[in-house]
């Protein structure tokens, strides 16, 4: 199930089941979106992107939807194994500053 | 290919010090590099942006005497955290574009305290 912590929501699958983290982005005119893991005490790693002219993209066992019109980017992973368990934020990139502004994020706990 | 590295990864310093935190593409010539901080349990928030071989620009709330950041050449940028404080204890991290595309390749993060 899903939980809202002090500052970072949870999300608890339990291994092999698909897990779906949506965001929330803030700009209609962003034009380019990513997706990013990080663990704990290390940099954000890329899992997948998607500009704004499409709204699937699909990656292994990764897919990214992106809905314009109501500003809503998910990530959906297949299969989900415990490796997977981190903290994952999408990210979108302000159109015409390739500056990227971050969502809140998500922890991704994944039970045996 | 696009590997960015931070040095050092961790650093402890005394508070009223200065200490320097090193960004370098290590693979590739970075015409832009970005600078973010992360509290606990919080996102990303983009500090500056910096182009080789002119001032960064900083976001809003960001002290820029406080922040200092150099792009000295295509390979390196540096952040100096001027007269830390025990609030300025964070997590950063940096980035770097090639100019081709949108991508940012992440460092893997510098942790500061200040003590």
């Amino acid at each position: 199930g899903e939980s809202v912590g002090l500052h970072l929501p949870t999300l608890s699958v339990q291994e092999g089941d698909n897990s779906i983290i949506n965001c929330a982005y803030s700009n209609s005119a962003s034009d380019y979106f990513i997706w990013y893991k990080q663990e704990s005490g290390k940099g954000p790693q890329f899992i997948i992107d998607i500009r704004s002219n499409m709204d699937k993209r699909q990656g292994q066992r990764v897919t990214v939807l992106l809905n314009k019109t109501v500003k809503h980017l998910s990530l959906q992973i297949a299969a989900t194994q415990p490796g997977d368990s981190a903290v994952y934020f999408c990210a979108e990139n302000m159109r015409g500053t390739y500056k990227y502004i971050f969502g809140t994020g998500t922890r991704l706990k994944v039970l045996a | 290919g696009a590997v960015v590295s931070q040095h050092p990864s961790w650093v402890i310093c005394k508070s009223g010090t200065s200490v320097k935190i090193e960004c370098r593409s290590l693979d590739f010539q970075a015409t832009t590099m970005f600078w973010y901080r992360q509290f606990p349990k919080q996102s990303l928030m983009l500090m500056a942006t910096s182009n080789e071989g002119s001032k960064a620009t900083y976001e809003q709330g960001v002290e820029k005497d406080k922040f200092l950041i150099n792009h000295a050449s295509l390979t390196l940028s540096t952040l100096t955290v001027t007269s830390a404080h025990p609030e300025d204890s964070s997590f950063y991290i940096c980035s770097a574009r090639d100019g081709v595309g949108y991508e940012q390749y992440f460092g893997p993060g510098t942790r500061l305290t200040v003590t």
